[in-house]
């Protein structure tokens, strides 16, 4: 049973370029949230996608943008790179209901580092 | 709006010490409350979450949380530090058991001295 699996692990792009960043959640799951996460702070909760809409978003510019297929994978895209945009980026798999109930269970990609210089 | 505060961003214990880890929330509605561990160059790992059922919760690796409502605290413990737990600790919060919309603490990072 595959986890959450992301790509690239590794990307280094410079100021104003454009970045798309994939994920495939877990098997069987069909919430997908993603998160920064700056050097030595948690991660920050940027926008989570269901049924390929985004149902909730964190504070996050207009610049990060996202998109959810029908197998549930999704796609975070970063226009205009600041360099303030050098992060971890997590994907996080989940059900949006479980038994009943939304889904409390997250699990984590291993994240792509970007690099912006 | 909810926060969350983790005390203390390096905690260093010798094998076999109790291990303590503080977290404090901050939440106008009832809290869920997770605990996740993170190991370099890999993703977050949930040890254990708290959703309004019993107030001491049990996690994976013997890592247990007790929710303190009039204390407004979630600390994560372990009787029993093993040279295997050191990694970066989170507490994170969220409404609704929408885990997936999540405010993270800055995290812990846990050294364990032989």
């Amino acid at each position: 049973d595959a986890g959450v699996t992301q790509s690239p692990t590794h990307l280094i792009k410079t100021r104003g370029q454009q970045v798309t960043l994939r994920c495939s959640p877990k098997s069987g799951h069909d919430t997908v949230s993603w998160y920064q996460q700056a050097l030595g702070q948690g991660p920050q909760f940027i926008f989570q996608y269901y049924e390929e809409e985004e149902r909730q978003r964190g504070n996050f510019p207009d610049r990060f943008s996202g998109h959810q297929f029908p197998n549930y994978s999704s796609e975070l895209n970063v226009n205009a790179l600041l360099l303030g945009d050098s992060a971890l980026y997590l994907c996080a798999s989940s059900l949006f209901w479980d038994r009943g109930r939304r889904g409390e269970k997250l699990f984590f990609g291993s994240g792509t580092q970007l690099s912006v210089l | 709006a909810q926060s969350v505060t983790q005390l203390g961003s390096h905690v260093s214990v010798s094998e076999g010490a109790l291990v303590l880890l503080r977290c404090n929330y901050s939440s106008s509605v009832p809290p869920y409350l997770f605990w996740y561990v993170q190991y370099p160059n890999q993703g977050l790992q949930l040890l254990l979450k708290y959703t309004s059922a019993a107030t001491l919760v049990k996690g994976i690796n013997g890592f247990e949380a007790e929710f303190k409502k009039s204390e407004t605290s979630f600390h994560l413990t372990k009787p029993s530090a093993h040279m295997s737990d050191a990694a970066e600790y989170f507490c994170a919060v969220s409404y609704n058991t929408n885990a997936g919309k999540s405010t993270f603490g800055d995290g812990t990072t846990l050294t364990v001295k032989p």
